[in-house]
């Protein structure tokens, strides 16, 4: 398996644009998430879908943040309007079971906002 | 919610020496630690991981121990290479969240 994909590597943008992050998961795994990592703050989970279907959604950090799960091999992080704060690397990770536990992360975005 | 900490948050051994990373935690229903690797520019790797019904798991020159009542748990790297250089998380979960210790820094010499 190819393992969890995400696009793209690397992404500079002005202050103020969208910006949309993608992750395909690993096949057959049915939990993912979408974390972000940071100096200051760590590794923070931003949200969790199960089944294509949003669980927790309380680590997004304010509305300008939002993620979608259309089919069990896409999804998607949107931030609109993006911030200089909003600089960080962008990890998709996924996993096999209700639980979600023994995640497999992406090779992550990394997201400057200039 | 789950605290997890992470100590040291450096670490540089000699080439052959063993290497240990300790973790703590707060909630007592937490019930399954991974660790994980992470190297330069890339996401984190899942290394080796214990449920709390294990005491210690064993993998080639790495092992982990879990010790429920003291709630702590700890990494042991023997016979350290250059390539186990790489900044190592510990997480502890009780469902499908992860939550990490702040990583070690670890440094083999050559």
């Amino acid at each position: 398996d190819a393992g969890v994909i995400q696009s793209p590597r690397h992404e500079v943008t002005e202050m103020g644009q969208e910006v949309t992050l993608r992750c395909k998961p690993i096949s057959g795994h049915n939990s993912l998430f979408w974390y972000r990592q940071t100096m200051m703050r760590g590794l923070e989970l931003l949200i969790y879908f199960n089944n294509n279907v949003p669980i927790d959604d309380s680590g997004m950090p304010e509305d300008r943040f939002s993620a979608k799960m259309p089919n069990a091999s896409f999804s998607t992080l949107k931030i609109q309007p993006s911030e200089p704060r909003d600089s960080a690397v962008y990890f998709c990770a996924s996993s096999r079971g209700e639980q979600g536990q023994e995640a497999f992360f992406g090779q992550g975005t990394r997201l400057t906002v200039v | 919610g789950e605290n997890v900490e992470q100590h040291p948050s450096t670490l540089s051994v000699q080439e052959g020496d063993s290497a240990v990373i300790k973790c703590t935690y707060s909630d007592s229903a937490s019930n399954y630690f991974p660790w994980y690797k992470q190297e330069l520019g890339k996401g984190p790797q899942l290394i080796i991981d214990i449920r709390s019904n294990v005491g210690e798991k064993k993998d080639q020159r790495i092992a982990v121990t879990l010790n429920k009542t003291a709630k702590h748990f700890s990494l042991h790297i023997t016979e350290t290479q250059p390539e186990d250089s790489a900044v190592y998380f510990c997480a502890a979960s009780n469902d499908y969240k992860l939550s990490f210790g702040a990583g070690t820094t670890v440094t083999v010499r050559a």
